[in-house]
Formats: C-alpha cells, sequence, structure tokens
C-alpha cells in the first residue's frame, strides 16, 4: 500500500530536550516536505526536499532542521523545542516532475513542547 | 494579505442541499490548483485537481477562474459524510513546486 507513514503520532515533552520525528514513504518519489498545521493559520511549510542531499527552507524553517541521506526518509529534528512550536505536523511526499501530482500526507504527529 | 484565502465557514447545510465556495489566490504566477479535504485534524487528501476547463467529479465540480484569480467548488446533493474542512491549494513550479494552503472552509452537512 502506498503511504507515507509519521512517528510518532503523539509526544509530549519538555523545553530544550532534541527531539526527531521521523517521515517514510513507500512511493519513491522524489519531493518530500514538513508542515505545521495551526488553527487560524492553515498548513505552512517549514523545510521541502526536492531530491537526496537537496533540501530548502519553506515559510516557518527557524527552529527546525531536516536531513535527506535517502530518498525515503526525511526526518523533521527539533534541536532544542520550545512552547511555540507545539503544533499538529504532517510530512507529505509527491513526484516532482509535474507541478499537477498529488500530494501525499502522513497521518500527522501532535507535538506539544511544555 | 495570505496568499490563498478562503471563507472559513463553517457552511452549515441540509442534507441533500447544494453548497458552493470559493478561494481567492495572490499569485498569478500560480500553476495547479487543487481541492484537499481534512478531517478532523487528520491528514489532508486530495478530492480533486482543478483544469482551466473546469471538472466535474461525481457530486463535486471544481471552477477556475485565472482573470479573477479563484476557485471554487461545488457540492451537489450533501451527503452527512461530506462534512469535513476544504483546503484550497496552489503550486508554483517556480516556488520548488511549492503546495501553498489555504485556511480550510469547513463544511457542516446536517440532518
Amino acid at each position: 500500500e502506498a503511504q507515507v507513514t509519521q512517528n510518532p503520532r503523539y509526544l509530549i515533552t519538555v523545553t530544550g530536550k532534541k527531539l526527531t520525528v521521523t517521515c517514510s514513504q513507500n512511493m519513491n518519489h522524489e519531493y518530500m516536505s514538513w508542515y505545521r498545521q495551526d488553527p487560524g493559520l492553515g498548513l505552512r511549510q517549514i523545510y521541502y526536499s526536492m531530491n537526496v542531499e537537496v533540501t530548502d527552507k519553506g515559510d516557518v524553517p527557524e527552529g527546525y532542521k531536516v536531513s535527506r541521506k535517502e530518498k525515503r526518509n526525511f526526518p523533521l529534528i527539533l534541536e532544542s523545542p520550545s512552547p511555540n512550536q507545539t503544533s499538529l505536523y504532517f510530512c507529505a511526499s509527491k513526484v516532482r516532475g509535474s507541478s499537477n501530482t498529488e500530494a501525499f500526507f502522513g497521518q500527522g504527529t501532535r507535538l506539544t513542547v511544555v | 494579505r495570505k496568499e490563498v484565502e478562503q471563507d472559513p465557514g463553517p457552511f452549515n447545510v441540509p442534507e441533500g442541499a447544494t453548497v458552493a465556495f470559493n478561494c481567492t489566490y495572490s499569485n498569478s504566477a500560480s500553476q495547479s490548483f487543487f481541492w484537499y479535504r481534512q478531517d478532523c485534524r487528520k491528514e489532508p487528501k486530495l478530492l480533486m485537481s482543478v483544469y482551466s476547463s473546469g471538472n466535474e467529479d461525481g457530486r463535486f465540480t471544481a471552477q477556475l477562474n485565472r482573470a479573477s484569480q479563484y476557485i471554487s467548488l461545488l457540492i451537489r446533493d450533501s451527503k452527512l459524510s461530506d462534512s469535513a474542512t476544504y483546503l484550497c491549494v496552489v503550486n508554483r513550479v517556480a516556488a520548488g513546486n511549492k503546495l501553498t494552503f489555504g485556511g480550510g472552509t469547513r463544511v457542516l452537512v446536517k440532518p
């Protein structure tokens, strides 16, 4: 089954404790991205990757890091989480070549930083 | 001004009725347009792409007006299961194939 898998689904952590949210896709997609969703603000892009070893900032990259060492994986790293990073996070992947292709989303990670 | 704007609703719709809502986008270089559906904080899922000539998928009809920079979604014969948030999404290849999301329009279909 074609899917994007995120882990963990739920996470409560303390300020400053480094964490990683994993994202893996099995569709051989070149393009992967991370979004956060907050009430009243919609989904905003954090980082994206056009292919292995190619990453770039989205609209709200501050406080986040990513890596793309393998095509299927695109982890999101919070080196020193803060309460304003409490949010619902989605990873997505799609075929890179065409603009008119469907993006597939993971089930989301609900992060609370206290 | 947000790049993609939607009426947040909610649109309260009697079962069986028709509901329509729009989305406006500010960047004329936007190339591709989509409607995604999102159920109660679950992941967004593609409902339909929006083509220049307009397109229909069952009870759903999408229209694109490039001159006025808006897209629309019409739902006919609304079902209870149509209750969801509908996200308007635009794509610009020049911006790294970036998807930009509207804030969503909430639709509640009631018996």
